[in-house]
């Protein structure tokens, strides 16, 4: 059964400091996204990450991924009080239906950027 | 152009209720999902339907829940006798399954489903 984990689940910082959410996922999978949910609303996607050594930048934020590792990263730099929200990474596992995939959440990190 | 649409936005059910949400897919989009979100927690899988094969339920939490979607268009969550630990919010996503990117699920804004 593949789990995803995130770690910090809260973070609380101050507008102008770097920070780093991971995302640790326990079995092999070739793709992995991350999603920003603001309160009340849907998901947003952020980031596809395709392959061993993939980094992808905007803005402020930076995701990488190590598929041997099997761990992402999200990272947070000189954060502005917009990028509060709530950051999920998703792992993508394949499902019954040949050639469909489900995504596996992670908890989810709850991001507060201070003023 | 328009994206997933889901209806109601929100609804407040008395337990042991049955309930409907539907969900809009992106014209074109034959792959549709639904998730259950609980308040706080990240998204758990419910339902696949992919065209006219038959839909993955594997994610199905009880035999209360049930979805049906007609061809390519829109679909519905059924929950029968609604239970307090239905409260949630529940996103439909579809994907196109062509592309650079086939399976990128697109996500609607979700029903908040409340049970008292």
């Amino acid at each position: 059964e593949l789990k995803v984990e995130q770690n910090p689940l809260f973070l609380s910082m101050q507008e102008g400091k770097n920070y780093t959410i991971y995302c640790n996922y326990s079995t092999t999978s070739d793709r992995l996204y991350w999603y920003r949910q603001d309160p009340g609303k849907s998901l947003e996607s952020l980031f596809v990450l395709l392959s061993n050594g993939a980094v992808k930048q905007e803005g402020r934020l930076m995701a990488s991924l190590d598929t041997k590792a099997r761990l992402s990263t999200l990272h947070i730099t000189a954060a502005v009080h917009d990028l509060s929200a709530t950051y999920f990474c998703a792992v993508v596992r394949p499902i019954i239906i040949q050639g469909a995939q489900k995504l596996v959440f992670g908890q989810g990190t709850r991001l507060t950027i201070n003023p | 152009g328009a994206g997933v649409s889901q209806s109601p936005s929100n609804k407040v059910t008395e337990k042991g209720k049955d309930v409907e949400l539907r969900c809009d897919p992106i014209s074109g989009h034959t792959a549709l999902y639904w998730y259950r979100q609980r308040l706080g927690q990240g998204l758990e899988f419910l339902i696949y339907f992919q065209g006219n094969s038959a839909p993955d339920k594997s994610g199905l939490p009880s035999d209360r829940f049930s979805a049906e979607r007609t061809g390519e268009s829109v679909s519905t969550l059924t929950i029968q006798r609604t239970q307090q630990e239905d409260s949630a919010v529940y996103l439909c996503a579809s994907s196109y399954l062509g592309g650079n990117l086939p399976y990128e699920q697109y996500f609607g804004p979700g029903t908040r489903l409340t049970v008292t």
